[in-house]
């Protein structure tokens, strides 16, 4: 299975809710990422876990907030999101430390706040 | 965060012609990936390269990367309708895998 699986597909939120967004990965990956998209523009990142542990948070606004139940689930928790937060939000794993470094992205979830 | 830069922005052939993408900086990389990303799809990953001088063919797709490994170029042969998308050059970075991704090129290969 090399696949990482995205739920839900589409989201369409108001600033005052609360929403999850799911990712997940049964590759035996180690590492994974949460990145933002917006149209046009490449993937940046926001959070790495690696172990199960936040080892890097691209100084991402504290409304966005990722965790990291198992090795294979990752979540990012939404609160009070803003307008400009819309945009696509890909996941994706890899294994850490490996010279190769390769990522393996999942289907993304565009998210749209109004 | 070193300085990559991806040329051409935009890209738009008639299928059948041939098409490079170039992903250049100074720094040396110790690896850098393909990906090729459809509209509201996740990128999918085309070739790791990781040896300066290498040379990864995938059906009509050639990829290089540099003998100082600073610098990598995708080359399409015979450009299909099937080929287009948003091409994104990405260097890992650091020792737990972070990628830095280029601008990525937009290509769009009409029939």
């Amino acid at each position: 299975d090399t696949e990482v699986t995205q739920t839900p597909k589409h989201l369409v939120m108001g600033m005052t809710n609360k929403k999850s967004l799911k990712c997940e990965q049964h590759m035996g990956h180690r590492a994974m990422y949460w990145y933002k998209q917006k149209a046009k523009k490449p993937p940046e990142l926001m959070f790495v876990y690696s172990y199960e542990k936040l080892s890097i948070n691209e100084s991402v606004p504290s409304r966005f907030s990722p965790e990291c139940p198992n090795s294979s689930l990752l979540n990012l928790h939404l609160h009070a999101l803003q307008p400009e937060d819309s945009a696509l939000y890909l996941c994706a794993s890899s294994q850490p430390r490996l010279l190769r470094g390769e990522q393996f992205f999942g289907p993304g979830t565009r998210l749209t706040v109004l | 965060t070193q300085l990559l830069e991806q040329s051409p922005q935009f890209l738009s052939i008639q299928e059948g012609e041939n098409l490079t993408v170039y992903c250049n900086s100074s720094s040396v990389f110790s690896s850098l990936q393909w990906y090729r990303q459809e509209p509201g799809e996740g990128p999918v990953l085309l070739v790791t390269v990781v040896t300066g001088g290498e040379v990864k063919k995938l059906k009509r797709l050639t990829f290089q990367f540099g003998d100082a490994r600073k610098d990598s170029s995708l080359h399409i042969t015979a450009a299909q309708p099937g080929d287009t998308g948003l091409y994104l050059c990405a260097p890992k970075t650091d020792s737990w895998g972070k990628l830095q991704f280029g601008a990525g090129t937009q290509v769009v290969v009409t029939p």
